[in-house]
């Protein structure tokens, strides 16, 4: 089956400027996360989607974080403007059910300068 | 909502040793849990899973954990240590009523020759 595919792979952007990250996430898998990663640091959720809804969205910066997977498939996250602490990089992950493991992409490694 | 630790930041070991890195975790109910290697510049890779039953899972490339209901740990294992097992390894553990992971800090292994 066809992996977690993520794009970009890398993004250098000045600060104040926009950007946006794109998921598609394996077919069938209706749980769909966003994680950010810090360099040495664990993955931190951001938001969780069942289907089309956001079913956790309580750690995303909500001041200048967006998020929307309209059709219950792929997945968009935006920031905007964009902050030197945003820095780090955005990964993307499915699953199938609770007891599924999540399968992850290769990530958007992000340099805010 | 649940939470990981992972104690140890770095684990050295040599090659043909073995390895163990170590896991706790905080959750309500009975937990799901997950072990994942990451190599650089790479997403997260699943190695192995406890959902029910034998508190011994095997996984991907001779890894192994064991649950322990009491002492809340989930360490991951294997008896002999490769080189290419340097990785980082991240513990996470998953709320089966809602599908929320939550990941640990990480620990780096570092196997040398």
């Amino acid at each position: 089956e066809a992996g977690v595919v993520q794009s970009p792979r890398y993004k250098i952007i000045e600060k104040k400027q926009p950007v946006a990250f794109w998921c598609n996430p394996i077919s069938g898998h209706n749980t769909l996360y966003w994680y950010r990663q810090n360099l040495g640091q664990g993955p931190e959720l951001l938001i969780r989607y069942e289907n089309e809804e956001a079913v956790d969205d309580s750690q995303l910066p909500k001041d200048r974080f967006s998020a929307e997977r309209l059709k219950g498939v792929d997945s968009t996250l935006k920031i905007q403007p964009a902050e030197l602490g945003d820095s780090a990089v955005y990964l993307c992950a499915s699953s199938l059910e609770a007891n599924s493991p999540l399968h992850f992409g290769n990530g958007t490694r992000l340099t805010v300068t | 909502a649940q939470s990981v630790a992972q104690p140890e930041d770095q684990v050295n070991v040599a090659e043909g040793n073995p390895l163990t890195v170590k896991c706790t975790y905080s959750v309500s109910g009975n937990p799901y849990l997950f072990w994942y290697v990451q190599y650089p510049n790479r997403g997260l890779q699943f190695l192995l899973k406890y959902i029910t039953g034998d508190n011994l899972v095997k996984g991907s490339y001779g890894f192994e954990a064991e649950f322990n209901k009491s002492q809340t740990s989930f360490h991951l294992k294997k008896p002999s240590a490769l080189v290419s097992d340097s990785a980082l390894y991240f513990c996470a553990v998953r709320d089966p009523r809602n599908n929320d992971m939550r990941f640990g800090a990480g620990t780096r292994l570092t196997v040398k020759p």
